[in-house]
């Protein structure tokens, strides 16, 4: 147990809608990173936010974006959901960032029909 | 900008035998790389880290090398068991998919323990 709460686990919507997804980090943990994985692009970074901040941003979607709240949680917000979205979605989380492990959890697997 | 990629997708193995999972880099400013196990249905489990400035780091049953000439880092599994079972992934920090510390993974290794 990596101590990275996701939730749900699994998610099933429809083409159009919106979806949020919820992370917990690890207790003393400041920094919570967003990472993709599908089948064609394996594992990709979303965006990182740190103790509140958004810090960095990879290959994310003008549709997707997320927000970290004062008790460290975070969310990712999934909009006008497409076929192609459809993956499992990870949280990391670090105690700070930079050359530090990113411990993650057991993901979300959002199905879109 | 940088990929991680991974020389072999499937690596078969006899139980108690020792693995060696390879993984190339093309970003010679990457200065932090980990190793992860993923099992089906669960996220990548942190195993093993390495910073730029060193060569190897040990740990229970496994070590990680790294080779900065040749922009090459391997995972060593020592008597492997049947619980080793899973797609092992490298990921170094920076690179064209990561910014600021966003990981960049390479496509992951299966390794098949045979009994």
């Amino acid at each position: 147990d990596s101590g990275v709460t996701q939730t749900p686990k699994h998610l099933i919507t429809a083409t159009g809608q919106r979806v949020t997804l919820r992370c917990s980090p690890r207790s003393g943990d400041l920094s919570v990173y967003w990472y993709q994985q599908s089948l064609d692009q394996g594992l990709q970074f979303l965006i990182q936010y740190y103790n509140g901040e958004e810090r960095a941003k990879g290959n994310i979607l003008e549709r997707f974006s997320a927000q970290q709240f004062p008790d460290l949680h975070s969310e990712l917000n999934l909009s006008s959901l497409e076929l192609g979205d459809s993956a499992l979605y990870f949280c990391a989380s670090s105690v700070g960032g930079g050359l530090q492990p990113q411990h993650f959890g057991d993901g979300t697997r959002l199905s879109i029909l | 900008g940088e990929s991680v990629g991974l020389h072999l997708p499937t690596l078969s193995v006899q139980e108690g035998d020792n693995s060696i999972i390879n993984c190339a880099y093309s970003n010679s400013a990457s200065d932090y790389f980990i190793w992860y196990k993923q099992e089906s249905g669960k996220g990548p489990q942190f195993i093993i880290d390495i910073r730029s400035n060193m060569d190897k780091r040990q740990g229970q049953r496994v070590t990680v090398l790294l080779n900065k000439t040749v922009k090459h880092l391997s995972l060593q599994i020592a008597a492997t068991q049947p619980g080793d079972s899973a797609v092992y992934f490298c990921a170094g920090l920076g690179g064209s998919g990561g910014g600021a510390d966003g990981l960049t993974f390479g496509k992951g290794t299966h390794l098949i323990i045979q009994p």
